[in-house]
C-alpha cells in the first residue's frame, strides 16, 4: 500500500504571497489531518478533515485553510504569507474506525515552505 | 486541556546502551499513546501504539510501557546503534481524536 505523499516537498515563496499544498492519503484512510512543525513551537496541529468535514481546528489564523475532495485527498492553503509561516508543513491520515485505540497516524514526508 | 512533556530534550549516548526516554502527560483519558521516530527534515515514522487498555508493546529492541494513572509513557530502546540517531516524540490522543505531541527528545548515538 502507498504511503502518504505530500506535494510539493519544497517551495519558495514571498511575503504576501498565497500557497497550496497538496496530501494524499493512504489508500482507505478518510481522516486527514495537518500539522505545522518549526525550531520554536514544535509540531501544532492545524485542522483535521474527515469525508469532506472539517471536524477540528487548531488556534491558528484564518489565512490558513483547508479542504478535502470526495477521494480523500486533502488541500491546505495559506494566503497572505509572513515570514513566520516558514515551516515544515505535515499531513497525516489514519482510518478512524470505531475503536479509537487502535487509530494509528501515518505521516507524509511533508513540505518544506520557505517564505522570503 | 491536554499537555505532553518529553524529558530529556536530548541525549547523547555510546553506541551498545540501553536508554530510557520519557513522555508525561496531564490528562489520563486518552485513547492511546503512540512514540514516533523523526529524520532531520523527514516525516514522522510510527513506531509503537499502546491502547489505553495495554501496559506495554514491544517491537524489536524498542519497548513502549504506559501508565495511565500517572501520566506516563516510557520508550526503553535496547542495544542502542548509530542508526537509531533521530527524534523521538510522543503524543498522546483523547476526546478530540487529535493527537497532542511533546517536543520530542533528539537523540544521538555515537559510535
Amino acid at each position: 500500500k502507498a504511503g502518504v505523499t505530500q506535494t510539493p516537498r519544497y517551495l519558495i515563496k514571498t511575503r504576501g504571497q498565497q500557497v497550496t499544498l497538496s496530501c494524499s492519503p493512504i489508500s482507505g484512510h478518510r481522516s486527514v489531518s495537518w500539522y505545522q512543525q518549526t525550531p520554536g513551537q514544535g509540531l501544532q496541529f492545524l485542522f483535521e478533515y474527515f469525508s469532506e468535514t472539517q471536524r477540528n481546528k487548531g488556534n491558528f489564523p484564518g489565512r490558513f485553510s483547508g479542504r478535502q475532495f470526495s477521494n480523500s485527498r486533502s488541500e491546505m492553503n495559506v494566503s497572505t504569507l509572513e515570514l513566520g509561516d516558514s515551516a515544515l508543513y505535515l499531513c497525516a491520515s489514519s482510518t478512524l474506525t470505531s475503536d479509537l485505540s487502535t487509530d494509528t497516524q501515518y505521516f507524509g514526508p511533508g513540505t518544506r515552505l520557505t517564505v522570503l | 486541556k491536554q499537555e505532553v512533556t518529553q524529558i530529556p530534550a536530548a541525549l547523547s549516548v555510546p553506541e551498545g546502551e540501553n536508554l530510557v526516554l520519557n513522555c508525561s502527560f496531564t490528562d489520563s483519558a486518552i485513547y492511546n499513546l503512540q512514540w514516533f521516530r523523526q529524520d532531520p527534515g523527514k516525516g514522522l515514522t510510527s513506531l509503537l501504539l499502546i491502547q489505553s487498555s495495554q501496559r506495554e508493546q514491544t517491537s524489536g529492541r524498542l519497548n513502549a510501557s504506559l501508565d495511565k494513572s500517572s501520566g506516563r509513557s516510557t520508550l526503553y530502546i535496547a542495544a542502542s546503534q548509530p542508526g537509531d540517531s533521530a527524534t523521538y516524540l510522543c503524543a498522546a490522543a483523547g476526546g478530540s481524536y487529535i493527537p497532542t505531541f511533546g517536543r520530542g527528545t533528539s537523540l544521538i548515538v555515537h559510535p
